[in-house]
């Protein structure tokens, strides 16, 4: 058990859509993250949130909004998304932003489906 | 371009062989890490290695850290089906940049 849940698990939208995805730690982590992983491409960062503020973002289109209203949670808004933006989108966190020491613990995932 | 190439790709053996996967970069790495992720789960830390030519062991489970921190391999002794999931390595090269790998897709079968 990581400690760290996503919901929905499934989500099938279409392009005129606006969703929300939710993540949760239990850990008592400071550093959150969201990553998007599509088939045959590795594990892409898209988002890293450091004690609530947001210090990384790798290029991601504005049609995704990420909230960290608390060091415990995580959202990623949805709005007008793409056919190609079907991907399993994964949460992470850990203690701290030193992602090549510190243990990463993710959640299970949310399946999108984008019509 | 692709930071850090994983081979083979898919990979599916019958219950009890060996096999090794590997973690290829052009890059220097200052460390290295391997996750196992299994169908419907997030990925999950296995191991990370930081000095060159480290070897660590987990069970069944050998990994090795290149000597010029450029590769690092995964070796399986006698696979369970259990073992079955997706291996991603995962890296911060010298510019501070952390990245994931292709993954190796494991199956094996009883």
């Amino acid at each position: 058990e990581t400690g760290v849940t996503q919901t929905p698990r499934h989500l099938v939208m279409g392009m005129t859509n606006k969703k929300s995805l939710k993540c949760e730690q239990h850990l008592g982590h400071n550093a959150m993250y969201w990553y998007k992983q599509s088939a045959k491409k590795p594990l892409e960062l898209m988002f890293v949130y450091n004690f609530k503020e947001q210090t990384e973002n790798n290029s991601v289109p504005s049609r995704f909004s990420p909230e960290c209203p608390n060091s415990s949670h995580l959202f990623l808004h949805l709005h007008t998304l793409q056919p190609e933006d079907s991907a399993l989108y994964l949460c992470a966190s850990s203690q701290d932003d030193y992602r090549s020491t510190d243990t990463q613990y993710f959640g299970p995932g949310t399946r999108l489906t984008v019509l | 371009t692709q930071l850090l190439e994983q081979s083979p790709q898919f990979l599916s053996i019958q219950e009890g062989e060996n096999l090794t996967v590997y973690c290829n970069s052009s890059s220097v790495f200052s460390s290295l890490q391997w996750y196992r992720q299994e169908p419907g789960e997030g990925p999950v830390l296995l191991v990370t290695v930081v000095t060159g030519g480290e070897v660590k062991k987990l069970k069944r489970l050998t990994f090795q850290f290149g000597d010029a921190r450029k590769d690092s391999s995964l070796h399986i002794t006698a696979a369970q089906p259990g073992d079955t999931g997706l291996y991603l390595c995962a890296g911060e090269n010298t510019g501070n940049q952390f990245y994931f790998g292709t993954g190796t897709s494991l199956t094996v079968i009883p």
